[in-house]
């Protein structure tokens, strides 16, 4: 099974703080995309990446930046952290012959 | 509004009877329509899917309905056990774009 990493597991800052949330996957999967999951709305699109350099908006990007540096990862940055923006954040990836998703195991965001 | 509607968002359920959760998608490019479980603390699990060549597919008790006319899929879940109470996401997916998710729909069975 392919596998997703991201870190950190946990992180509780405070409004205005600079956050950055890292997923890493070491499956050659070309898309790597960041949701926001949250209750009533289900898992919403923030960004997405075809592939190292590539970035897609998706359709919650406000306050919110990517970077994809390499095949392998794909960050997603708060720099400035607002109480919205507390929410479970998921990781995915496929390959591009392939739809089958694959999730990492969340990272939960605290903004006091 | 929402690119994939998903209903009802909550569900409850006798154990044994069953289950159904209705989902339609806007993007007529989607072909792959995959159905994720999730525990509570856990992420998403793929419990099921379909692609756009087929109209129903069946794995043990989950079955899975596509109209592309209608543009809706859906999930049933036949004699129901307290086991498949969670957390329930369809998501529509087309080749050439990323996938969207349902809002989800909480299952509970009760024994």
């Amino acid at each position: 099974e392919a596998a997703v990493t991201q870190s950190p597991r946990n992180k509780v800052t405070v409004t205005g703080g600079n956050v950055t949330l890292s997923c890493r996957q070491t499956n050659s999967h070309n898309y790597m995309y960041w949701y926001r999951q949250d209750t009533g709305h289900g898992l919403r699109l923030i960004h997405y990446s075809y592939g190292a350099g590539n970035l897609q908006i998706g359709d919650v990007p406000d306050g919110y930046k990517a970077t994809r540096t390499t095949q392998e990862d794909f960050f997603l940055l708060l720099e400035l952290a607002s109480p919205s923006q507390t929410s479970l954040y998921f990781c995915a990836s496929r390959t591009l012959s392939n739809e089958r998703l694959f999730f990492g195991h969340g990272t939960k965001l605290s903004v006091l | 509004g929402e690119q994939v509607e998903q209903l009802p968002s909550i569900l409850r359920v006798q154990e044994g009877s069953s289950a159904s959760i209705n989902c339609s998608y806007e993007d007529s490019a989607s072909n792959y329509f995959p159905w994720y479980k999730q525990e509570p603390g856990e992420n998403p699990k793929l419990i099921i899917d379909i692609r756009s060549n087929m109209e129903r597919k069946q794995i043990q008790e989950l079955i899975v309905l596509l109209d592309k006319k209608a543009k809706r899929f859906s999930l049933h879940i036949t004699d129901t056990q307290p086991g498949d109470s969670a957390m329930y996401f369809c998501a529509a997916i087309p080749n050439n774009n990323a996938p969207r998710f349902g809002a989800g729909t909480k299952l509970s069975v009760k024994p």
